[in-house]
């Protein structure tokens, strides 16, 4: 059963705490995706990698890092240095990266209080 | 930097009637995508057109590309009330390795 798996579906934190969101794929993709969704925005790229232990920063990707060990794992930190980090966040992977096919795994929910 | 843009923000239809969902965006592209979303969840991908294809159909749904007007639309025929849903639409700028998402149509299919 291929896909994209993401863990928690909701977490909770308090303010000044780091948070770290799973994603895992097993279709032997490449590239995987970071977006972050908020109500009327639309999704905006955070960070992206194109293959293992390498990763680019997206248009908003101030208070949060990645790591790419694995080929199939791309975990997401939102650090304290995050000023609104309350949102909906969206893992995706796609075969290679550029204009091809993304994946998206279910989402979670972050809401800091 | 948000290169799609979706038109209307929002569509209100009964079961049975066409919707028709327009993208607009602003820099050469070698594809567009069509992605749905259902309240709470991921996108799902529906359909890519290339930039030297016009029409695209795939089941319900049908989509142009007119590259000259920089613009796509999404048309669902014999709407469902399943199809309740966002739709984005996806562009990736030539020489860019990630797809840059508009804002989104919600649409509302009431039975």
């Amino acid at each position: 059963d291929g896909g994209i798996t993401q863990s928690p579906k909701y977490l909770f934190r308090k303010e000044g705490q780091n948070v770290t969101l799973s994603c895992e794929q097993n279709l032997n993709h490449d590239a995987m995706y970071w977006y972050r969704q908020d109500p009327g925005q639309g999704l905006r790229l955070i960070y992206y990698s194109q293959i293992v232990n390498d990763f680019q920063k997206g248009d908003i990707a101030e208070g949060y890092s990645v790591s790419r060990e694995k080929k199939e794992s791309f975990p997401l930190t939102v650090t304290s240095a995050q000023k609104n980090p309350t949102a909906f966040y969206l893992c995706a992977s796609s075969i290679m990266a550029g204009f091809y096919e993304q994946y998206f795994g279910p989402g979670t929910r972050l809401t800091v209080t | 930097s948000q290169q799609g843009e979706e038109d209307p923000q929002a569509l209100s239809i009964q079961e049975g009637e066409n919707a028709t969902m327009n993208c607009s965006y602003k820099t050469s592209i070698n594809n567009l995508q069509w992605y749905r979303q259902n309240s709470g969840r991921g996108l799902v991908h529906l359909i890519l057109i290339r930039s030297n294809e016009r029409e695209k159909h795939s089941g319900r749904l049908r989509v142009t590309l007119d590259t000259s007007k920089k613009s796509s639309s999404l048309l669902i025929t014999a709407s469902r009330a399943a199809d309740t849903a966002s739709y984005f639409c996806a562009t990736d700028e030539s020489g860019y390795s990630t797809l840059t998402f508009g804002k989104g149509t919600m649409l509302l299919v009431s039975p």
